[in-house]
């Protein structure tokens, strides 16, 4: 069964900081891995998707994603915070058998001035 | 632009007064899903339709249902809330099941007095 495991529910920065966010993943498959971001009192918006075309990918807002096969990685990074991207931020893998989308637990990344 | 639109964004309810939330999308997919999303937990999925498929989550209690009468819109139906459906509940949708981004609406908050 494919599962992502997202280590820290709370990650504080400080503005201008690199910003990390971990995501393990397992799958005995090739995977489909998403990073959404969710602003409080709104859905999830899509930052970035891997689909095994290139290992770095790069999304919206500054953010990019790398994946790594031999580490089941695939972090969340950002060089420089800004106040703006205080959110929550949530790792997913679509299940290879049904498509669905299996979520990791969130994290919560503070910005502090 | 074409978006997944939510409606009401905020929704009070009575204890055992049903409830209806609606989705509408201009993206002509396919599939649609509902979330539920408690405080600072990922999203659960309820159930989705795969055109007019419905997909039902085992664990989705029957006082949940759903409707989509076209491949525009989609409803979730809270026949008697309880204290504990009190949420947010996010529609999204996808082109097809497998490996397909889901583009999430805003999200509508359900409180249940």
């Amino acid at each position: 069964a494919q599962s992502v495991t997202q280590l820290g529910s709370h990650v504080s920065v400080s503005e201008g900081a690199l910003v990390l966010l971990r995501c393990n993943y397992s799958s005995s498959v090739p995977p489909y891995l998403f990073w959404y971001v969710q602003y409080p009192n709104q859905g999830l918006q899509l930052l970035l998707k891997y689909t095994s075309a290139a290992t770095l990918v790069k999304g919206i807002n500054g953010f990019e994603a790398e994946f790594k096969k031999s580490e089941t990685s695939f972090h969340l990074t950002k060089p420089s915070a800004h106040m703006s991207d205080a959110a929550e931020y949530f790792c997913a893998v679509s299940s290879s058998n049904t498509g669905k989308l299996i979520f990791g637990q969130g994290t919560t990344l503070q910005v502090k001035p | 632009d074409a978006m997944v639109i939510q409606n009401p964004r905020y929704q009070v309810t009575q204890f055992g007064k049903p409830v209806t939330l609606s989705c509408s999308q201009t993206l002509n997919h396919n599939v649609m899903y509902w979330y539920q999303q408690k405080s600072s937990q990922a999203p659960k999925l309820l159930f989705h339709y795969y055109d007019k498929d419905f997909n039902n989550e085992a664990d989705t209690p029957d006082n949940f249902q759903s409707r989509r009468p076209n491949t525009s819109f989609c409803f979730l139906d809270i026949r008697s809330p309880g204290l504990g459906d009190a949420a947010m509940y996010l529609c999204a949708t996808s082109r097809d099941l497998r490996e397909e981004t889901q583009y999430f609406g805003p999200g509508t908050r359900l409180l249940v007095l």
